[in-house]
């Protein structure tokens, strides 16, 4: 079976750090590129960050400079550095994956950034 | 605001068409493919459409893409109390070397 187990989302306070974690199962993780989507309660999909099969990164302009994505593929993993956290930075992340679209999704983790 | 602009909602009777449009520029959706995406609240989104106008499998084929220009659709027909749900439109932005979503239209079946 195909799957994404984040993990990591808890409560911290703005400023502070933190490191979410995506574990890949069911498919050759190495082939695949990875990305993290949020959701913030009532608000829409927004995407955060991809890293491609080569290691290279692209972020969102609201958490560039801030966030860090890299994957171990030894692992099967995917990770999202967090640092700087703001208000705004409170969603559901979700791990996200696939070939033709991104058919792979995480139930997700809550980030929740306050004080 | 997104780049990508979505009517906020919809709706549509039960064996209905509808359609959610998605308005871009030229350096995301004239120039990528773009991808839609179901959404429920509570569950993960799912892909409903890839590269413009293809259909994963297991996909219905009432769901349907277009594209044309800066622009792309998605029609929904013979809606189903289940397609209830919010929908997204997605591409790579050439300016802001990132993947955008639109802001979401939430479909609402009476």
């Amino acid at each position: 079976e195909v799957k994404l187990v984040e993990s990591g989302g808890v409560l911290v306070q703005p400023g502070g750090s933190l490191r979410l974690s995506c574990a890949a199962s069911g498919f050759t993780f190495s082939n695949y590129d990875m990305h993290w989507v949020r959701q913030a309660a009532g608000k829409g999909l927004e995407w955060v960050s991809g890293i491609g099969t080569s290691g290279n990164t692209h972020y969102s302009g609201s958490v560039r400079g801030r966030f860090t994505i890299s994957r171990e593929n030894g692992k099967k993993s995917l990770y999202l550095q967090m640092s700087s956290l703001r208000d705004e930075d409170t969603a559901v992340y979700y791990c996200v994956t696939g070939g033709d679209g991104w058919d792979v999704w995480g139930k997700g983790t809550t980030v929740t950034v306050s004080s | 605001q997104s780049v990508l602009t979505q009517p906020p909602s919809a709706s549509g009777t039960p064996g209905q068409g509808v359609s959610i449009s998605c308005s871009g520029s030229s350096s995301n959706i004239g120039s990528h493919s773009v991808y839609w995406y179901l959404h429920v609240p509570g569950t993960a989104p799912k892909v409903l459409i890839y590269k413009n106008n293809q259909r994963p499998s297991g996909v219905p084929d009432r769901f349907s893409g277009s594209k044309s220009g800066t622009s792309a659709s998605l029609a929904i027909s013979g809606l189903r109390s289940e397609d209830e749900a919010d929908y997204y439109c997605a591409v790579w932005d050439d300016s802001l070397s990132g993947w955008v979503f639109g802001g979401g239209t939430k479909l609402t079946v009476l």
